[in-house]
């Protein structure tokens, strides 16, 4: 069965600072990758998604990376606000019959203080 | 506006009965999901539906129920068989898959609080 790892946690950084998050993942034969933040109460909202067959993927001041040999991405946040402030998930996807059944991380929250 | 919605936000039940919390998507997606959040967990999946009239189980059904009449809804109801129904849950949907670019959307959810 697919294991998902996150580190750290929990990580509190000032703000401007560039950061790196981190997801491992057991089995290499993905799908996908996909990125997502969640604010405390709410649902989540995608950022990236990087295919198995990519790199890396950007979007403003997130790029993310795979490397699925060694099952593992990362997700840089460059010069972090306060509002980047939330709990980051990362998520695998194993293709099966149609369906893209997701298997998560237990998330890094993250805290930029102003 | 397109998107999924979940209703209520909040629910309050006593234990011993039954609840059902409400998905809808307007998105014209194919597949819907519904996942389970507990505190220091990751996103478990409960139930999904590739179609209509057809579901699937997820990792953890037990105590759970699902009914797929619809394209655009996907209730789920949490049974008085389900041992620990606190949390936090989440609904999801994606477009028909046609290759490693497709994604799941996810709703707001729904915080489930039995005592």
């Amino acid at each position: 069965k697919q294991e998902v790892t996150q580190i750290p946690a929990a990580l509190s950084v000032p703000e401007g600072e560039n950061l790196v998050l981190n997801c491992s993942f057991t089995d290499s034969a993905i799908y996908n990758l996909q990125w997502f933040r969640q604010d405390p109460g709410k649902g989540l909202t995608s950022l990236l998604l990087i295919q198995s067959s990519q790199r890396e993927q950007t979007s403003g001041r997130l790029n993310a990376s795979l490397d699925k040999s060694s099952g593992r991405s990362t997700l840089y946040i460059a010069a972090s606000q306060p509002g980047d402030s939330a709990t980051y998930l990362c998520a695998v996807s194993l293709h099966q019959t149609g369906a893209n059944n997701l298997f998560f991380g237990t998330g890094t929250r993250l805290t930029v203080i102003p | 506006d397109g998107g999924i919605t979940q209703s209520p936000k909040y629910l309050f039940r006593k234990e011993g009965q039954n609840v059902t919390l409400s998905c809808e998507q307007n998105l014209n997606h194919d597949a819907m999901y519904w996942y389970r959040q507990d505190p220091g967990q990751g996103l478990r999946l409960i139930y999904y539906s590739q179609i209509v009239n057809d579901f699937q189980k997820g990792d953890i059904a037990e105590g759970y129920s699902v009914s797929r009449e619809k394209k655009e809804s996907f209730p789920l109801t949490v049974t008085s068989a389900q041992k620990n129904p606190t949390a936090f849950y989440l609904c999801a949907s994606s477009p028909p898959d046609r290759g490693p670019s497709y994604e799941q959307y996810f709703g707001p959810g729904t915080r489930l609080t039995v005592t």
